[in-house]
């Protein structure tokens, strides 16, 4: 079974701070995708990352991609309460009858405080 | 048009009830998805249609029961559900290599 581990599960922060989500796996993804999602929203797709060691930027927003492709993180920085939500990664691979499969990351709750 | 729509928004029902969640496309995606979500937990998968057919099933209770009548629309028909299955439930769907998924906004329910 594969696993998507993420850390932290809860951040409280101020306005104007930085963090850094990370989502960690033992297992080797083809590609990562990471979500945010608001209450009684569906997941809005936010980057997805697919070659080893990758860094994409969106604003204020740093992905990467972990060279050996069984890790990411999450950089915001100086976050704004428009960024709270639940965050999610997500790991795209083939199960054993090929077809594919997404395995979703334990979530990070993100709280910005004004 | 990348909006994945569902209906209803929000339903109630009785564990003797039927109902059925809608879920709808027009990006030409070929796989689509049903999710299960309880609060601040991740999405749980159930089912995974490609090109129409089933081709995954998560070892979901028959009293779920999803359909896909073409390659534009996904409905999930349920019956004689129980308290513990209230839960969002949430359509995605998917075209291409990098199994980007793209959400509806998913079905509110709530099992008296």
């Amino acid at each position: 079974t594969q696993l998507l581990e993420q850390s932290p599960q809860f951040l409280s922060i101020q306005e104007g701070e930085n963090l850094t989500v990370y989502c960690n796996s033992s297992s080797v993804f083809s590609s990562l995708q990471w979500y945010r999602q608001e209450p009684g929203e569906g997941p809005v797709l936010l980057v997805t990352v697919v070659t080893g060691g990758e860094v994409k930027k969106l604003k204020r927003l740093t992905f990467q991609f972990g060279d050996a492709r069984k890790d990411s993180s999450l950089h915001i920085t100086a976050a704004q309460p428009g960024d709270t939500g639940l965050y999610l990664c997500a790991g795209g691979s083939r199960d054993s009858g090929g077809y594919q499969k997404v395995t979703f990351g334990t979530g990070t709750k993100l709280q910005v405080i004004p | 048009d990348t909006e994945v729509t569902q209906t209803p928004k929000h339903l109630v029902m009785g564990m003797t009830n039927k109902k059925s969640l809608k879920c709808e496309q027009h990006m030409g995606h070929r796989a689509m998805y049903w999710y299960k979500q309880k609060a601040k937990k991740p999405p749980e998968l159930m089912f995974v249609y490609s090109y129409e057919k089933l081709s995954i099933n998560e070892s979901v209770p028959s009293r779920f029961s999803p359909e896909c009548p073409n390659s534009s629309l996904l409905n999930l028909h349920l019956h004689a559900l129980q308290p513990e299955d209230s839960a969002l439930y949430l359509c995605a769907s998917s075209q291409g290599t990098y199994y980007e998924q793209y959400f509806g906004p998913g079905t509110r329910l709530t099992v008296t």
